[in-house]
């Protein structure tokens, strides 16, 4: 069974805090994406990786960053959280080529106080 | 214009009925779409690919139109367990762009 973890459902972190959400794929997959899905707005992507170091900027960059070290891991990073960064944080991976479906985590719900 | 462009809804339908959802993208260069179904706080999951003029599984068909630059989604014999808000993404290169859903409430 292909899989795609988050490591958290649900966190609360305090304004100003250093957030790290993590992402795990089991599939060897090259492309990894990283969204934020808020009520009406539909799913934005934020930063994706099409290999291992690589990032490129999604439509929404602005108070994230990432990290690629290994092929399996992506991390999103809240440099310093604010409350306009409550939540559902989704991440995905796919396969290199174009015909590749996307498979999902089961999200982070993040509430920032 | 958006990349990925779908009317939000929501289409409320009762049990039976027939209902067709279309999404419009932008880049031509997009090689094959797909649609996923998400319930409610839940991530979304693969519905159907389309890779050429169209796909079909069981109640549910997907077309596409290359010259207009649309997919649609067609659901026959409504379910209520079809409730739920389906997206598309086309998939061109690395980058993978959903459109913000449409949400189908059957109801019985």
């Amino acid at each position: 069974d292909v899989k795609v973890t988050q490591s958290s459902r649900y966190l609360v972190k305090r304004t100003g805090e250093k957030v790290f959400l993590e992402c795990v794929q089991d599939m060897d997959h090259e492309n990894m994406f990283w969204y934020r899905q808020d009520p009406g707005l539909g799913l934005r992507l934020i930063y994706f990786s099409y290999d291992v170091k690589m990032k490129e900027k999604g439509d929404i960059p602005e108070g994230y960053s990432v990290s690629r070290e290994k092929k399996e891991r992506f991390s999103l990073i809240l440099e310093s959280a604010s409350t306009n960064q409550t939540s559902m944080y989704l991440c995905a991976s796919t396969g290199g080529g174009r015909a590749s479906e996307a498979f999902f985590g089961q999200g982070t719900r993040l509430t920032v106080v | 214009r958006k990349e990925v462009e779908q009317d939000p809804g929501p289409f409320n339908v009762p049990e039976g009925a027939t209902v067709a959802f279309n999404c419009t993208y932008s880049n031509s260069a997009s090689q094959s779409f797909f649609w996923y179904r998400q319930d409610c706080r839940k991530e979304p999951k693969l519905l159907m690919s389309v890779y050429s003029s169209g796909n079909e599984d069981g109640r549910f068909t997907a077309q596409l139109n290359r010259a207009s630059q649309y997919i649609s989604l067609l659901i026959r014999d409504s379910k209520l367990s079809d409730s739920a808000t389906y997206l598309c993404v086309p998939r061109g290169f690395q980058k993978l762009v959903f459109g913000t859903g449409t949400r189908l409430l059957v109801s019985p």
